[in-house]
């Protein structure tokens, strides 16, 4: 069955240190997105893609990077951890433009 | 910004009984999803409505739409134990192709 994994389920990491979290979906979706969720805050869109190649800051981007160099993937990358960033990161990704979002178990990152 | 926001943030009811959550938003919309996640888990699609549509069904689910309100409602008929959840709005703008969420309504529902 087609699916969207994360990983890792969880990480501590350490404040100014890189994280890659990964995700890869296996639906050939063009559109792939990368949310936080915190208490209090609901979801906020990080980055997004609609295609290999484009990338686009959502209203929470700062100190975050992602790339798309394949449709299956897309990986975000926190240049400098902040203990700001300790969250649980959701990746979604949907077929095309108003349609429904798939998304995974998340990871659960935690910057100490 | 929020572009949802639930009400109320948290609900609790008795198996058998009804449950409705409410979504109010700020901007033209082309549509607006509820979705629903399990505690430690991902969030899970339960049902789209487009902005020409005022109700939809789903099995136990009812979703209205009152675009002149900015609004819509999430009715669970019937509630079950198993309904116990976060439920989240998510609205798809017309001037992009990304969901917006909500803070989201944390249902019980107590046998």
């Amino acid at each position: 069955d087609a699916e969207i994994t994360q990983s890792p389920r969880h990480k501590i990491t350490e404040t100014g240190r890189q994280v890659t979290l990964a995700c890869h979906q296996t639906w050939n979706h063009n559109n792939m997105f990368w949310y936080r969720q915190d208490l209090g805050h609901g979801l906020r869109l990080i980055h997004y893609s609609y295609g290999v190649q484009d990338t686009n800051k959502g209203e929470v981007s700062d100190g975050y990077s992602v790339s798309r160099s394949n449709t299956e993937d897309l990986p975000l990358t926190l240049e400098s951890a902040a203990s700001s960033q300790t969250s649980v990161y959701f990746c979604a990704s949907s077929p095309g433009p108003y349609t429904e979002a798939f998304f995974g178990q998340g990871t659960r990152l935690t910057v100490v | 910004s929020q572009q949802g926001e639930e009400d109320p943030q948290a609900l609790s009811i008795q198996e058998g009984e009804n449950a409705t959550m409410n979504c109010s938003y700020k901007t033209s919309i082309n549509n607006l999803q509820w979705y629903r996640q399990n505690s430690g888990r991902g969030l899970v699609h339960l049902i789209l409505i487009r902005s020409n549509e005022r109700e939809k069904h789903s099995g136990r689910l009812r979703v209205t739409l009152d675009t002149s309100k900015k609004s819509s409602s999430l009715l669970i008929t019937a509630s079950r134990a198993a309904d116990t959840a976060s439920y989240f709005c998510a609205t798809d703008r017309m001037d992009g192709n990304k969901l917006t969420f909500g803070t989201g309504t944390q249902l019980k529902v107590e046998l």
